[in-house]
């Protein structure tokens, strides 16, 4: 079946601008995950959707990040006035959820990512 | 606080022999721990995970790992290293709410 995918593969922008990147998870996948990867490191974790609703949201590093999951399934990471230093490769991952108020399952299954550079 | 450490950046061997990816963590109890791999232009892949049953995990493509709390270690091994092991390699252990906590990575040369 289909896997996570994740929309643009590719963005190139401007120091300023704003900046969408979307990600469809696995399908009856509850609970989606935003990382971002910056050259030479590991993924850091961003924010955490269960359902629509974001349990964590500790990762993001100030509030020119956000993201939304209005329907519980498509999230979109919204940048404002990006900085060169948001250039990194941001990776979306989903995981099942084994019922209501369970915490989801340990595997978490990982999108292509998006490779953001701003110029 | 909790945290894994990548003893080693990058990692070169030659075709058919033996591989080790030095992991370890920082911990007050017994962590789940994950090792996962990331081809370019790929997904990250889980390879496996211990989850506190038996200390010795098998993984996908030959690789297993063997959990040793005395020496607060996870280190990925496979017996014989194949062309297209060539990745980055992360550990990680998870966090509150499930998020994962990924150590900087290793980078697996093989050579012919």
């Amino acid at each position: 079946g289909a896997g996570v995918s994740q929309t643009p593969s590719n963005k190139v922008t401007e120091k300023g601008k704003y900046v969408e990147l979307r990600c469809d998870p696995i399908s009856g996948h509850t609970a989606l995950y935003w990382y971002r990867q910056s050259l030479g490191q590991g993924p850091e974790f961003l924010i955490y959707f269960q359902g629509t609703g974001a349990a964590d949201d500790s990762g993001l590093p100030n509030d020119r990040f956000f993201a939304v999951r209005p329907e519980g399934s498509v999230s979109t990471l919204k940048i404002q006035r990006t900085e060169r230093g948001d250039s990194a490769v941001y990776l979306c991952a989903s995981s099942f959820e084994a019922g209501p108020g369970l915490a989801p399952t340990d595997e978490q299954f990982f999108g292509p990512g998006t490779r953001l550079t701003v110029l | 606080a909790q945290s894994v450490t990548q003893l080693d950046s990058h990692v070169s061997v030659s075709e058919g022999t033996p591989v080790l990816l030095r992991c370890n963590y920082s911990s007050s109890y017994s962590p789940s721990l994950f090792w996962y791999v990331q081809h370019p232009n790929k997904g990250l892949q889980l390879l496996l995970k211990y989850t506190s049953a038996a200390t010795l995990v098998k993984g996908i493509n030959g690789f297993e790992a063997e959990f040793k709390k005395s020496e607060t270690s996870f280190h990925l091994t496979k017996p014989s290293a194949h062309m297209s092991d060539a990745a980055e390699y992360f550990c990680a252990w998870i966090g509150g709410y499930n998020k994962l906590i990924f150590g900087a990575g290793t980078r697996l040369a093989v050579h012919p």
